[in-house]
């Protein structure tokens, strides 16, 4: 079985910006999960959804938006980009909510 | 807050030098603790779900335990590629997110 994939793998965009980036869980998992990982720290969470539904969302500003699509697939945005959104964005798929997460592996963004 | 403290940060062992990894953890409700295995520029590896205190599970050279405050992984006869970095996450109370520590760098030298 696959396991969960993303795309793109790399993304340059200038300040100001926006971004689009995907993700398709593990074949029957139905929760999706994005974190934020910086250099040399954890990954931190922005949000989870579960069957469409926003089911969590972490201390992040309201550029970032996200969805779930029928086929359990999600998109996370992120809008008006900053320096500091540099990052590797992380997506993990779960059977449910409460499950434990399987990550893909990851879109690196870089902001100029 | 929920707090998830990892440490060291960085570990150097030889081939073959056991040792144990920490994460300590405050938070309310504890319902899994969570361990990952993560290589430069790639997403985390699932290695471990724990969800009480006393529980133990192997797999290879590692082994993870759980108590009422900490976990640890303890790491038996490591090999070089066993080299990366180990990240410990907990989930707790009714949020659904994971809490992760910033992780312990393991280098093993041949």
């Amino acid at each position: 079985d696959a396991g969960v994939t993303q795309s793109p793998t790399h993304l340059i965009k200038t300040r100001g910006q926006q971004v689009t980036l995907r993700c398709s869980p593990i074949s029957g998992h139905k929760s999706v999960s994005w974190y934020q990982q910086v250099l040399g720290q954890g990954p931190q969470f922005i949000f989870q959804y579960y069957e469409k539904e926003e089911r969590g969302r972490g201390n992040f500003p309201d550029r970032f938006s996200a969805r779930q699509f029928p086929n359990y697939s999600s998109e996370l945005n992120v809008n008006a980009l900053l320096l500091g959104d540099s990052a590797l964005y992380l997506c993990a798929s779960s059977l449910f909510t409460t499950d434990t997460q399987y990550f893909g592996p990851g879109t690196r963004l870089t902001v100029l | 807050e929920d707090q998830v403290t990892q440490s060291p940060e960085a570990l150097r062992l030889q081939e073959g030098e056991s040792s144990s990894l920490n994460c300590s953890y405050t938070v309310s409700g504890l319902r899994g603790l969570f361990w990952y295995r993560q290589d430069p520029g790639k997403g985390p590896e699932f290695l471990f779900t724990l969800y009480s205190a006393g529980e133990e599970k192997e797999k290879e050279r590692l082994k993870a335990t759980l108590t009422k405050k900490e976990s640890f992984l303890h790491i038996t006869a490591p090999k070089p590629e066993d080299s990366a970095t180990y990240l410990c996450a907990v989930q707790a109370g009714n949020n659904n997110d994971m809490r992760f520590g910033a992780g312990t760098r393991l280098t093993v030298k041949p």
